[in-house]
Order: C-alpha cells, then sequence, then structure tokens
C-alpha cells in the first residue's frame, strides 16, 4: 500500500534549527512535496524534490533521497511565525498525491 | 503565481440543506482539479478528482451522489453538498494543476462547512 510517515509534533526554539523527517511508500514516484498549513488556513507550497539532494530556498531546505524513500525539511533560524503544521505528500505514478498526516511545529522563545 | 480561489470561505447551513462551493483558477487553465477534506488536526483526505468536460473520479467511500462535482470550464469546479449532515462540517479544500501531468497543485483557501 502508499504511506507517508512523519512525525506528529515537534518542538523547536526560536532562533534554533529544526529538522522534520517524511518516509514514503508509494506505487512509482514522481516527486516529493512540502507544504506548509497554518491553523485554519489552507496548504502553501513550500518545495518540490524529485532528484536526490538538497535544495535550499532562503531559511528552509529540503533534501530526498529516493533509494531510501526518504525526505526531510530543514528550517533555520525559526522565527514564531514557523509555528505550524508541515505537510510532506509523495505524488505516485498517476500524479496524484500521497499526504501525511502533517507535523504540527511548536515555536518556543 | 497561479492563484486559486474558494467561495464562500465559510458558510453555516441547517441539516437537510444543499451547499454549493465554487473553486475558481484565477490566472490558469486548470485541466484538473481536486477537492479535498480536512478534520480538525488530520489531513488532507482526497474526496475526488476532477477533470474538465468529463466525469468526476470519486476515491473509494466517498458518495458521488452526496457530494456533487462539476467541472464546467477550466477555471471553475463546483462540489455540491447536498442534504448536508452535521457530519458532513469540516474544512474543504480545492487544489488546482496544469496539465495531467504537472507537478504542482495550487491550493485555494478553504471552505469552512459547519451544518447544524
Amino acid at each position: 500500500g502508499q504511506n507517508i510517515d512523519q512525525p506528529t509534533e515537534m518542538t523547536a526554539t526560536e532562533g534554533a534549527i529544526v529538522q522534520i523527517n517524511c518516509t514514503y511508500q508509494t506505487s512509482g514516484f514522481n516527486g516529493l512535496f512540502w507544504y506548509q498549513q497554518h491553523a485554519g488556513e489552507a496548504p502553501t507550497f513550500l518545495s518540490y524534490n524529485v532528484l536526490d539532494g538538497l535544495e535550499e530556498k532562503g531559511r528552509f531546505s529540503s533534501f530526498l533521497s529516493r533509494s531510501k524513500g526518504y525526505s526531510y525539511l530543514l528550517l533555520k533560524e525559526l522565527q514564531m511565525k514557523d509555528s505550524a503544521s508541515y505537510l510532506c505528500a509523495a505524488m505516485d505514478s498517476n500524479y496524484q498525491l500521497i499526504w501525511g498526516a502533517g507535523t504540527k511545529l511548536i515555536i518556543k522563545p | 503565481g497561479a492563484v486559486v480561489s474558494q467561495h464562500p470561505s465559510r458558510v453555516i447551513c441547517k441539516s437537510g440543506t444543499s451547499v454549493k462551493i465554487e473553486c475558481r483558477s484565477l490566472d490558469f487553465q486548470a485541466t484538473t482539479m481536486f477537492w479535498y477534506r480536512q478534520f480538525p488536526k488530520k489531513s488532507l483526505m482526497l474526496m475526488a478528482t476532477s477533470n474538465e468536460g468529463s466525469k468526476a473520479t470519486y476515491e473509494q467511500g466517498v458518495e458521488k451522489d452526496k457530494f456533487l462535482i462539476n467541472h464546467a470550464s477550466l477555471t471553475l469546479s463546483t462540489l455540491t453538498v447536498t442534504s448536508a449532515h452535521p457530519e458532513d462540517s469540516s474544512f474543504y479544500i480545492c487544489s488546482a494543476r496544469v496539465g495531467s501531468s504537472s507537478e504542482t497543485q495550487y491550493f485555494g483557501p478553504g471552505t469552512r462547512l459547519l451544518v447544524l
């Protein structure tokens, strides 16, 4: 079956670095997405990886290892506004997104 | 960037009534639109995939006669919740993508439905 695993909740301190891991199993693979979702709002796109390696975009970076079925989202210089849920989603061979349950990130001052 | 709008953003209705939610791609043509439902503290659940000019493909367990989807044009898809019940109360989100194999989905802001 198809499955996405990510931690339910993480806590970090303002100004620090946090890494949110995601493992996936899908029928075929057409890329891995990370979305940010604030409470009561729709998800917003953060990153897309389809090749192995690290993609850096400002304070956020995303890594993919296709052979391990593994990705992580790295957030640097954490700000209070980064408190949100972070959703990992893998795209299968039919270009459908398979969603993880999301990781709730709590930032403490 | 690509913008997707949803209307209404929030709706409260009585049990037994029908509610229509619109999803529009504002600056691009969306050949495929997706409808999701999200319960509190849960992940997105895909309800159906809608292609312009054809019938929607519903996920297992989603009643197609209860959740009517019409993708009438390349910029508009509608979801009608018929004979709504309190258990239909949820956050409904649409997304749109260009082409059948495009990677990126663009999400609407969501519609919060409360059925009394």
